[in-house]
């Protein structure tokens, strides 16, 4: 079947614009994972969704982030007024239930200029 | 607070084993995870650990001892393949995992 989706796979943009990125789970998929991995890094948690429960917005950098989700479908990932320090590989990944591993989408690169 | 510690680099002979410890300090434990992520790829997962022991799949193995909250990922005969980054992942409490900054391995020939 088909995996996470992510959409696009790179955007560049300038210094104060703002983004979205966009992430389609697997179908059934309860819980969905959005996080942040610099060149080099560890994947930084930025928020997670659960079912119909109020999402853990815990690792949202600042108030320029947010991100929302239809149900248990799409959801987006928003950047406003972006910064350098932005610049990253966002990634989406998807659960089918507590204690599950994670599937992974292929992640969007997003470059500040 | 969360904190999950991994070596930042290894490195380690094609067809030689090679161990990659990870101990963690976190508010709830309800599992702990190894991903393999190869450069410019996404994270796949290897393992899960809920009770303490070995867990065995093929040439990969992982240990967990949550009394001392410390886990090693075993990978035998290694390929060149293998040569990625190891994730180390603590599942806190519900759906929310805790990853640590990653084990870049480099398997020389």
């Amino acid at each position: 079947g088909a995996g996470v989706s992510q959409s696009p796979s790179n955007k560049v943009t300038e210094k104060g614009k703002d983004v979205e990125l966009r992430c389609d789970p697997i179908s059934g998929h309860t819980a969905l994972y959005w996080y942040r991995q610099r060149l080099g890094q560890g994947l930084e948690f930025l928020i997670y969704f659960q079912g119909n429960s109020a999402p853990d917005k815990s690792g949202l950098p600042s108030d320029r982030f947010s991100a929302e989700r239809t149900g248990e479908s799409v959801s987006t990932l928003t950047i406003q007024r972006t910064q350098q320090e932005d610049s990253a590989v966002y990634l989406c990944a998807s659960s089918p239930r507590i204690n599950n591993e994670q599937f992974f989408g292929p992640g969007t690169r997003l470059t500040v200029l | 607070g969360q904190n999950i510690d991994q070596p930042t680099e290894m490195t380690a002979t094609e067809g030689a084993i090679v161990q990659i410890n990870c101990t963690y300090q976190t508010s709830g434990f309800n599992g702990l995870f190894w991903y393999q992520q190869h450069a410019g790829e996404a994270p796949t997962f290897l393992s899960y650990n809920v009770l303490d022991g070995l867990e065995e799949k093929g040439r990969f193995s992982s240990f967990l001892s949550r009394s001392k909250g410390y886990s090693y990922l075993l990978l035998k005969e290694l390929q060149m393949k293998d040569s990625a980054s190891y994730l180390c992942a603590v599942n806190t409490g519900g759906f929310k995992t805790i990853f640590g900054a990653g084990t870049r391995l480099f398997v020389k020939a």
